[in-house]
């Protein structure tokens, strides 16, 4: 089975109010997460990353949260704005020579105007 | 641009013929990946190639599946005998050293077997 998912498939939110998004994974080993957005009928696109040695990180609009001691991922995007709209993944890397990131199913983000 | 490019990005074909995808990756990368992606699921790694050396294969490749990379710069992905099970995005990435496992991706192959 997956090794990393997300509770919510489709998260709605209106434009303007920050979203948050979850991961779960299962690995205890994983020591790199990124999350990934991608837009219909494109590739995925880097958002930000973050190793297992911090708890957070921020980046332009967006924060990623770690909780090692519940294996949790998430990630804020405030301020949404409809060109938001997309699906989210979350990736984790077991790490030790592994450059394989392992992706989740995905969240549908959908802001409305 | 010189962000990483993939051919053709929609591909038709029959049951039982044989498919080639094209990825060009950012020039200066020395990693490339493939994933495949169906509807409503994340990208599955099928296989990634370090150079010219492919290093890892998922279980999911099939015998049907080849990839090669040679002189460490484009890479093919070929599918043999296609089946309908194979109707999927196929994603190309890449990477270097200097971004540890931050991968930059393409636009993907859409490809349908009828």
């Amino acid at each position: 089975g997956e090794s990393v998912g997300l509770h919510l498939p489709t998260l709605s939110v209106q434009e303007g109010d920050n979203s948050i998004i979850n991961c779960a994974y299962s690995n205890s080993a994983s020591d790199y997460f990124i999350w990934y957005k991608q837009e219909s009928g494109k590739g995925p696109q880097f958002i930000i990353d973050i190793r297992s040695n911090m708890d957070k990180r921020q980046g332009q609009r967006v924060t990623v949260l770690l909780n090692k001691t519940v294996k949790h991922l998430s990630l804020q995007i405030a301020a949404t704005q409809p060109g938001d709209s997309a699906v989210y993944f979350c990736a984790e890397n077991i790490g030790g020579g592994s450059y394989i990131p392992t992706f989740g199913r995905g969240t549908s983000l959908i802001v409305h105007p | 641009d010189t962000g990483v490019s993939q051919d053709p990005r929609h591909k038709i074909t029959k049951r039982g013929q044989n498919v080639t995808f094209r990825c060009d990756p950012i020039s200066e990368h020395n990693r490339l990946y493939w994933y495949r992606q169906t509807l409503g699921q994340g990208p599955e790694f099928l296989t990634y190639f370090q150079n010219e050396a492919q290093l890892e294969k998922s279980r999911l490749l099939s015998d049907r599946f080849s990839a090669e990379r040679p002189k460490g710069s484009f890479s093919t992905l070929e599918i043999q005998r296609t089946e309908q099970g194979d109707s999927a995005m196929y994603l190309c990435a890449s990477s270097s050293d200097g971004f540890g496992e931050k991968l930059f991706f393409g636009s993907g192959t859409q490809l349908s077997v009828l």
